[in-house]
């Protein structure tokens, strides 16, 4: 069973728009929230995260929304650039182990 | 930052043979280590959990005589494909974290065998 379901599967974005990726749970035990990025022949890296005590976390270009009610979270890349074409998966974890729960993946491609 | 080197980055080995990837944390301590096993264009699929000092932890249909993992250091995991075939090519990670909210990935390993 998939315990972090995200979509979109793939994702083509023109330069400058904005890149939209959303991942959905049902264990309501999770308290960790964190997105990465995977460029081809690389590990994942952690590009951003929340926790659920707040709705909303940006860093730079990169923002995610948390809907605690809706157990939904999702990551805006604004402004993107070819530079951040890459996979992105979303995770999740508790607090009772250090074991992630990934998503499917997006596979994003921002065309110049 | 917490760093996860892992080594080496490709290797090409022929049918029958056996292969040792190592997945070091240089400036944390990780009792626990994961590896992931990524087919091209797919998710991460978690293999096994790596306990220091003792065994592993296999996840459901992953053979634990083909990949042996061994955790001998807080430092240092490794994980060994044994009599290697060409299905067993593909993308290997290990991560750990050096803190509770926090999970590092290595670079990871292409392995293809011939």
């Amino acid at each position: 069973q998939q315990q972090v379901k995200q979509s979109p599967q793939s994702l083509i974005v023109q330069k400058g728009g904005i890149s939209i990726i959303n991942c959905a749970y049902e264990n309501t035990a999770f308290d960790y929230f964190p997105w990465y990025q995977q460029f081809p022949g690389k590990g994942p890296a952690l590009l951003i995260a929340i926790r659920p005590d707040v709705s909303e976390k940006k860093e730079g270009r990169f923002t995610i929304s948390f809907n605690k009610s809706a157990k939904q979270f999702s990551l805006h890349i604004m402004d993107s650039q070819p530079g951040d074409s890459a996979t992105y998966f979303c995770a999740a974890s508790t607090n009772t182990g250090n074991q992630f729960y990934f998503g499917t993946g997006t596979s994003l491609t921002v065309i110049p | 930052g917490a760093v996860v080197s892992q080594h080496p980055s490709r290797v090409i080995c022929k049918s029958g043979t056996s292969v040792k990837i190592e997945c070091r944390s240089l400036d944390f301590q990780a009792t626990t280590m994961f590896w992931y096993r990524q087919f091209p264009k797919q998710s991460l699929m978690l293999m096994a959990t790596s306990n220091e000092g003792s065994k592993a932890t296999y996840e459901q249909g992953v053979e634990k005589d083909k990949f042996l993992i061994n955790h001998a250091s807080l430092t240092l995991s490794t994980l060994t494909v044994t009599s290697a075939h060409p299905e067993d090519s593909s993308f290997y990670i290990c991560s750990a974290t050096p803190n509770f909210y926090g999970y590092t990935f290595g670079s990871g390993t292409r392995l293809t065998v011939v």
